[in-house]
């Protein structure tokens, strides 16, 4: 069972124009939210979060947009640049009962941005 | 922010050895977590190993398959033991950033390239 979900494997978008990357969850006990960012042979990097308590979070270029009802959220990319080409996942924090929160990640996206 | 590395960076083993891979920190951590990433998955949470106790893993990972390592606040191990080819998959040590770690904001090392023959 796949909590949380990136339906878009892959995703092209023209540099200076906007980028959304979107992601889906199932469980609404997940607390906060986050998403990295991937180069090849690099690990995971921290790129912005929100808590669910708020539906928006800025960061310069970078806003996550959070639909609680609608168990969705959104990364959005402004202006992209060709730098941002990377695999981006969501990821999901919470408890769950347990002394330690989990993330929970998607499948990724592949954002290509081309000059 | 926390600097993680990761020994080694890549392997090829045959099937039935075991890897060892190693994850130093530059700092003093109390949690540190270990991830598998397999060919076109996400990453799924293998164990989170508290240094002086034994790792907790979650549902579909065991002790024997992957015993874990914690013997001070900078360093863990961890061990793919009797290889398959199913086990080739990209294997991640990460941090909880201590500022944030209510959020649960993680750092990463840079991952182990495990491919089984």
């Amino acid at each position: 069972d796949q909590q949380v979900k990136q339906n878009s494997p892959s995703l092209s978008v023209q540099e200076g124009r906007i980028s959304i990357l979107n992601c889906d969850y199932t469980n609404s006990m997940f607390d906060y939210f986050l998403w990295y960012k991937k180069y090849p042979a690099e690990g995971p990097t921290f790129l912005i979060s929100i808590s669910s308590i708020k539906d928006k979070n800025e960061d310069g270029r970078f806003t996550v947009f959070l639909n609680k009802s609608a168990k969705h959220l959104s990364l959005h990319i402004v202006p992209s640049q060709p730098g941002d080409s990377a695999v981006y996942f969501c990821a999901a924090s919470g408890a769950f009962g347990g002394a330690t929160n989990k993330l929970i990640f998607g499948t990724g996206t592949l954002l290509a941005v081309q000059p | 922010s926390a600097v993680i590395s990761q020994k080694p960076s890549r392997d090829i083993c045959q099937r039935g050895t075991s890897l060892t891979i190693q994850c130093q920190v530059d700092s003093q951590v109390t949690m540190m977590f270990w991830y598998r990433q397999q060919p076109g998955q996400s990453l799924t949470l293998i164990a989170t190993a508290n240094q002086g106790s034994e790792a907790t893993y979650e549902s579909g990972f065991v002790i024997d398959k992957f015993p874990i390592s914690r013997p001070n606040l900078t360093f863990s191990t961890l061990t793919v033991s009797n290889m398959s080819p199913e086990d080739s998959s990209i294997y991640l040590c990460s941090v909880e950033d201590p500022d944030r770690a209510a959020y649960n904001e993680q750092f990463f090392g840079p991952g182990t390239r495990l491919t089984v023959l």
